[in-house]
């Protein structure tokens, strides 16, 4: 079965300091994964993705991730965390696996990030 | 980039009510669109897959009857919640896939909150 899983429900940093978000996914075929932040009563944006090559991804906003296939991780990090990285952060895995439709994407139930001044 | 439109962003009505959403791709076409629903804190749930020209493809235990998907062209597909109840009250998104060639993005509208009362 498809399905992600972000362990962390929350997650509180202070200003200036490293953040990990983690993400495990399950995957029939080979994945296609994503990580969105979502800010209040907004839709989702597009932090990176990654689909074939290098397994080290960078995204907008100081963000990278690193694809592990081995550990069928995709986790999340920034180096310096800014008090607007605050939000949702969402894993999401999607693909060409049978039965699925083409663009479909299964989605972690996300991270609250919280960041301290 | 891309762009996804949701109309209207806030909605209000009676229980009893129907009301439609609209979702549109602004500058690609998009011959599938998907709708989410999703819960304060929580994940995004997906609803249905929105195909252009075909019948909406719904998730287990979504009601066909109850949230109306059509997609009428290759830019605009419509939710209609039919019949509202307050536990229809939601926060709705929906999401449109672009191909670049060797990979895709999924673009998401901006949500629209709807209050049944």
């Amino acid at each position: 079965a498809q399905s992600v899983t972000q362990p962390d429900i929350h997650i509180t940093v202070s200003e200036g300091a490293s953040l990990e978000l983690r993400c495990n996914y399950s995957y029939g075929a080979t994945p296609y994964l994503f990580w969105y932040v979502q800010s209040p009563g907004q839709g989702l944006q597009l932090l990176l993705k990654y689909f074939s090559g290098d397994t080290l991804v960078q995204g907008i906003k100081g963000f990278e991730a690193e694809f592990k296939r081995s550990q069928s991780s995709f986790n999340l990090r920034k180096p310096s965390v800014h008090w607007s990285d605050a939000a949702e952060y969402f894993c999401a895995v999607g693909g060409v696996d049978r039965g699925s439709t083409l663009g479909r994407l299964y989605f972690g139930r996300g991270t609250q990030l919280t960041v301290w001044p | 980039g891309a762009v996804v439109s949701q109309h209207p962003s806030r909605v209000i009505c009676k229980s009893g009510t129907s009301v439609k959403i609209e979702c549109r791709s602004l500058d690609f076409q998009a011959t599938t669109m998907f709708w989410y629903r999703q819960f304060p804190k929580q994940s995004l749930m997906l609803m249905a897959t929105s195909n252009e020209g075909s019948k909406a493809t719904y998730e287990q235990g979504v009601e066909k009857d109850k949230f109306l998907i059509n997609h009428a062209s290759l830019t605009l597909s419509t939710l209609t919640v039919t019949s509202a109840h307050p536990e229809d009250s939601s926060f709705y998104i929906c999401s449109a896939p672009r191909w670049d060639g060797s990979s895709y993005e999924q673009y998401f509208g901006p949500g629209t909150r709807l209050t049944v009362t």
